[in-house]
């Protein structure tokens, strides 16, 4: 148990269909992530919170939708999405240092296995 | 923008030996250097990390180097165990959260 929480663990969805990614952190962090993991390719960043506020967005399309409530929790939402977005998606949180200067270490959930069919 | 590269994509070694994994960073401002290891069904977690002001860590049977000038860093681990098979990555970063991941090594520690 690494403190970070994601729901659901695994989700089958249409190309029309609408879902949503929970994320949770019980470490008390100030920044929070969403990662795409595809099979033989490096984890790719998609989405930065600080503090609730999105400081990076690495050119993810529309159809992924990001929603940061508070500092806990993070949400993806999922929105007309093809059979390429199939993919584990994780959620991290870590502390930010330094006014972002200083990297610490990023803790991970389990993960999101995605579906889309 | 950060290109990481890592190699061997797969290792297999003997319960015992000693296994290492290398990567290449390019850009000459990244300055802190993780290292992951996935379990099947998890996510990653870190296991050690190295900042660029050590050139080397260690941390019981695991350790990081790293050559700044060559722009390379390497996570060796000795007396492997059953255990230690999975999947790592190596990592590295400028700062600001922005983290360039390697495309991962799956060891495999035959018993």
């Amino acid at each position: 148990e690494t403190g970070v929480t994601q729901t659901p663990r695994h989700l089958v969805m249409g190309m029309t269909n609408k879902k949503s990614l929970k994320c949770e952190q019980h470490l008390g962090h100030n920044a929070m992530y969403w990662y795409k993991q595809s099979a033989k390719k490096p984890l790719e960043l998609m989405f930065v919170y600080n503090f609730k506020e999105q400081t990076e967005n690495n050119s993810v399309p529309s159809r992924f939708s990001p929603e940061c409530p508070n500092s806990s929790h993070l949400f993806l939402h999922l929105h007309t999405l093809q059979p390429e977005d199939s993919a584990l998606y994780l959620c991290a949180s870590s502390q930010e240092v330094g006014g972002g200067t200083v990297n610490t270490e990023a803790f991970f959930g389990q993960g999101t296995r995605l579906t889309v069919v | 923008g950060e290109n990481v590269e890592q190699h061997p994509s797969t290792l297999s070694v003997q319960e015992g030996d000693s296994a290492v994994i290398k990567c290449t960073y390019s850009d000459s401002a990244s300055n802190y250097f993780p290292w992951y290891k996935q379990e099947l069904g998890k996510g990653p977690q870190l296991i050690i990390d190295i900042r660029s002001n050590v050139g080397e860590k260690k941390d019981q049977r695991i350790a990081v180097t790293l050559n700044k000038t060559a722009k390379h860093f390497s996570l060796h681990i000795t007396e492997t165990q059953p255990e230690d098979s999975a999947v790592y990555f190596c990592a590295a970063s400028g700062g600001y959260q922005k983290v360039t991941f390697g495309t991962g090594t799956k060891l495999q520690v035959i018993p």
